[in-house]
């Protein structure tokens, strides 16, 4: 399995900017994804990172350092519809054999923006 | 709408009763996963299917038994569960393999069970 350490919680206001912070540690790192959940859906891919450096999607944008083990997604010019749980989650090589990698999650980081 | 369909949304079933839920992915990938999202914890990935063979199962108990019979659907059939199992159930699904790099999975709704 896989290591893999957020915060729970964390608070911001419209507008804003946030950095959500993840570290793993992992036997065969294959990739680094975020999702966003909001309550009573379906998690929702937002960014993938496989090689180090920054991956910029619009207001969203995914960082990876292999060699430290850490990941963030920095959310830019919040917005109400922002507050949901931020996924952080780690694909690896699969078992011996097979050509799938496995996804492991976080616990979730609940953001809530204010007004 | 995410391509990935599960039913039913919401399932309350007695410690004796057999259920199962249905999961649909009109996406054309190859392969499909159980997920257990508890209140408080992390995904917790039960089961992992490509090319409707079965290439993961994570210590899940087997009051838990899953079936794909295509590369479309995947089932996962409930035998006399326990209020600890309570919780959402969420299927995905990717297209992978060795020739491709990752990409990422598609989640369907969940259906949220609870065991009384």
């Amino acid at each position: 399995g896989q290591n893999i350490d957020q915060p729970t919680e964390m608070t911001a206001t419209e507008g804003a900017i946030v950095q959500i912070n993840c570290t793993y540690q992992t036997s065969g790192f294959n990739g680094l994804f975020w999702y966003q959940q909001h309550a009573g859906e379906a998690p929702t891919f937002l960014s993938y990172n496989v090689l180090d450096g920054l991956e910029e999607k619009g207001r969203f944008s995914s960082f990876l350092s292999r060699s430290k083990g850490y990941s963030y997604l920095l959310l830019k010019e919040l917005q109400m519809k922002d507050s949901a749980s931020y996924l952080c989650a780690v694909r690896d090589h699969g078992p011996r054999g097979s050509t799938l990698g496995r996804l492991y999650f976080g616990r979730g980081t609940q953001l809530t923006v204010w007004p | 709408e995410t391509g990935v369909t599960q039913t039913p949304r919401h399932l309350v079933m007695g410690m004796t009763n057999k259920k199962s839920l249905k999961c649909e992915q009109h996406l054309g990938h190859n392969a499909m996963y159980w997920y257990k999202q508890s209140a408080k914890k992390p995904l917790e990935l039960m089961f992992v299917y490509s090319l409707e063979e079965r290439v993961e199962n994570n210590s899940v108990p087997s009051r838990f038994s899953p079936e794909c019979p295509n590369s479309s659907h995947l089932f996962l059939h409930l035998h006399t569960l326990q209020p600890e199992d309570s919780a959402l159930y969420l299927c995905a699904s990717s297209q992978d393999g060795p020739s491709r790099g990752n990409t990422e999975a598609f989640f369907g709704q969940g259906t949220r069970l609870t065991v009384v």
